[in-house]
């Protein structure tokens, strides 16, 4: 079965610099999807970036981006430029791409907190 | 641009009460699911379904039921709520291989 870790409960860093999260999953499959999702004090659930395992480029989206190692089994959301905006709890996740299964696999989540 | 709608937002039962969540969605999407979230925890499947008449059981399941009798609508049942139900559930839905689209959740409480 797949599993996602999300070993940083929480992170800290000051507005304008730049914060990475970390995130490894585990899987015998070649082929899936992975993302990253934010869900702020408000606790609607904001998708920030999407990556397809078979793609070898970083997917990128303005400030967010990620390094995606395939072979690691690695999965770390990269924040530039942080803003306030940005405090939130952030999720990363798995899907299969196998037509028989539908589920995501979730992380714990971590708590990012932007000191102004 | 609705997306993915829950109602309601807010709800107190007493234990042993019943209660259905709806989720409705306009995006056409074949897939639904059911997740609740827990302090500290990520988010676990109770069940999803995979097209209009069809559910299955995801990873917390008991205590509760679903029906998917139209499309766009993702019904949850909690026949006889436990003070463990108490969460906050979430509806979403996609495509095949998509991402999911979340709705604002809803916070219950079972006292």
């Amino acid at each position: 079965a797949q599993t996602v870790t999300q070993s940083q409960p929480e992170m800290s860093v000051q507005e304008a610099e730049t914060v990475t999260l970390s995130c490894t999953y585990d899987t015998s499959e070649s082929d899936y999807y992975l993302f990253w999702y934010k869900q702020p004090p408000s606790r609607q659930m904001i998708l920030v970036i999407r990556q397809e395992a078979y793609k070898q480029q970083n997917a990128t989206e303005n400030r967010f981006s990620v390094n995606f190692q395939k072979a690691a089994k690695s999965f770390s959301l990269k924040i530039s430029d942080s803003q306030l905006g940005d405090a939130a709890m952030y999720f990363c996740a798995y899907r299969s791409a196998l037509g028989s299964n539908y589920q995501l696999i979730w992380g714990a989540g971590t708590k990012l907190i932007i000191k102004p | 641009n609705a997306g993915v709608t829950q109602t309601p937002k807010f709800r107190v039962l007493k234990t042993g009460q019943s209660m259905t969540l709806l989720c409705a969605q306009d995006m056409n999407h074949e897939y639904m699911y059911w997740y609740r979230q827990d302090p500290g925890m990520g988010l676990r499947l109770i069940h999803y379904s995979v097209g209009e008449g069809t559910t299955a059981k995801g990873e917390v399941p008991d205590g509760y039921n679903v029906s998917r009798l139209k499309k766009q609508n993702f019904l949850l049942g909690l026949e006889s709520a436990a003070p463990s139900q108490t969460s906050v559930y979430f509806c979403a839905s996609s495509h095949e291989f998509t991402e999911a689209f979340f709705g604002q959740g809803t916070r219950l409480t079972v006292v």
